[in-house]
């Protein structure tokens, strides 16, 4: 069965400090991957997504950026850590019959 | 302008009561629409998605209806339990735009 996997669940940072935020999907092979980011009552924006290994798109521009190095792997990242950046952040994959399926997330509070 | 608009925003019924969400979109072009269920602090689980043939597709104590020609889905829930507290996602489209939610809340 296909599994994803999402880390760390929570997260306190400084601002100005790097952020690296990872998942894997499990049990499936090229899937569509998605970043999003949830602020507190609002709804999802998409962030990035990828097609495939090194191939990203990015809805918005931002502080962050993200890289796929591995088939099954997608990395969040930034440099420098805003106030701003704080936020509940998602990773998802689709598969080839539409299901989209969630991380359970990871709350990151810059400080 | 692709768009899904929710209501209610939040909602606050009595344990056993049942209750409707609205989905209305001006998603183009049209392919699926589907309902998530979001506890809080926690990732999206699909309830359903339906595509443009599906008027209606159950899960459970969910039941979500489709009107492709209006435009508008609602997400029925039967008999509510205090675990059906959370947030109410609609996603349309391949494009997956996200409407902001409906926050539910079930009282005993």
């Amino acid at each position: 069965s296909q599994t994803i996997h999402q880390w760390p669940a929570t997260l306190v940072q400084p601002v100005g400090s790097p952020l690296s935020l990872e998942c894997t999907v499990e049990g499936t092979s090229n899937p569509n991957l998605y970043w999003y980011r949830q602020a507190a009552g609002r709804g999802l924006q998409l962030l990035f997504y990828s097609v495939g290994i090194g191939q990203i798109s990015s809805e918005v521009p931002q502080n962050l950026s993200a890289s796929r190095p591995q088939d099954r792997q997608f990395i969040l990242s930034s440099k420098k850590l805003l106030l701003s950046d704080s936020g509940f952040y998602l990773c998802a994959w689709r598969d080839y019959n539409e299901k989209l399926f969630f991380g359970s997330g990871t709350q990151l509070s810059v400080l | 302008k692709n768009q899904v608009e929710q209501s209610p925003q939040s909602l606050i019924i009595l344990e056993g009561k049942n209750c409707t969400l609205q989905c209305n979109y001006t998603v183009s072009p049209f392919s699926n629409l589907r309902w998530y269920k979001q506890d809080t602090g926690r990732g999206p689980v699909s309830l359903t998605i339906m595509t443009f043939s599906e008027n209606t597709k159950s899960n459970g104590r969910y039941t979500a209806t489709l009107d492709a020609d209006t435009k508008q889905s609602s997400l029925h829930i039967t008999a509510s339990q205090l675990s059906d507290s959370a947030s109410y996602i609609c996603v349309v489209g391949n494009k997956l735009v996200f409407g902001a939610g409906t926050i539910l809340r079930v009282k005993s």
